[in-house]
């Protein structure tokens, strides 16, 4: 089954206490990013990747830190969480540029 | 830098009668991709409809219609003939047709609520 798989799904955390969450897709997209939402803002996107190796800051990147060492795979490391970092994360997908992008399941980070 | 905009908050409507999503969004650019996405209570973010700003036929994929006003830079959504399943989040997005980043920028959404 084609899908954008996420782990974990739900995290608590401290401040200050290094974590990752994962992404995978298994379609050989090309393009993949990360997004945040948050109530009333919408989803906001925080880096993106056009293929291995290359990567970029989108929107609010403060704190977050991605790789892109594979294809299939496109974590978000957070060094040192803060409470305002408390959000839905998702990672998105897609084959190249322009097309329709496809969603993980989210990722639902609470930072104390 | 582009923006979307849904001004509704919440909306109910009564099954199997239609609902309007208004979204009005506001760019510079001539090329362009416009999204519907739902979000159910699950938090799955599940593509609904897409439209090529390129394209004048409006986009409509079974229940669901969009009203694309270029002009106007309008993008509303029609879902026919509701049903209790399409109780969701619903957001409009935006995506530009230049530079490198494939960027969705979101609206802040509306929440619909389809009644029994």
């Amino acid at each position: 089954e084609a899908q954008v798989t996420q782990n974990p799904r739900y995290l608590i955390t401290v401040t200050g206490k290094k974590l990752t969450v994962t992404c995978s897709q298994n379609m050989n997209h090309e393009y993949m990013s990360w997004y945040r939402q948050d109530p009333g803002l919408g989803l906001r996107q925080i880096y993106y990747s056009m293929n291995v190796e290359v990567t970029d800051k989108g929107d609010v990147p403060e704190g977050y830190k991605v790789s892109r060492k594979e294809k299939r795979n496109f974590p978000l490391i957070l060094e040192s969480p803060s409470p305002n970092q408390t959000s839905l994360y998702f990672c998105a997908s897609s084959p190249w540029g322009r097309e329709t992008q496809y969603f993980g399941p989210g990722t639902r980070l609470l930072v104390l | 830098a582009q923006t979307v905009t849904q001004s509704q908050p919440e909306m109910s409507v009564q099954e199997a009668e239609t609902v309007t999503l208004s979204c009005t969004y506001d760019t510079s650019e001539n090329n362009y991709y416009l999204f519907w996405y739902k979000q159910p209570p699950s938090r799955q973010m599940i593509l609904v409809i897409r439209q090529e700003a390129y394209k004048q036929q409006n986009a409509t994929e079974n229940r669901f219609s969009v009203n694309f006003q270029k002009a106007a830079k309008s993008f509303s959504l029609k879902i026919s003939d509701s049903q209790l399943g399409d109780t969701a989040m619903y957001f409009c997005a935006f995506m530009e047709n230049t530079g490198a980043n494939s960027k969705l920028t979101f609206g802040k959404g509306i929440t619909l609520s389809v009644r029994p």
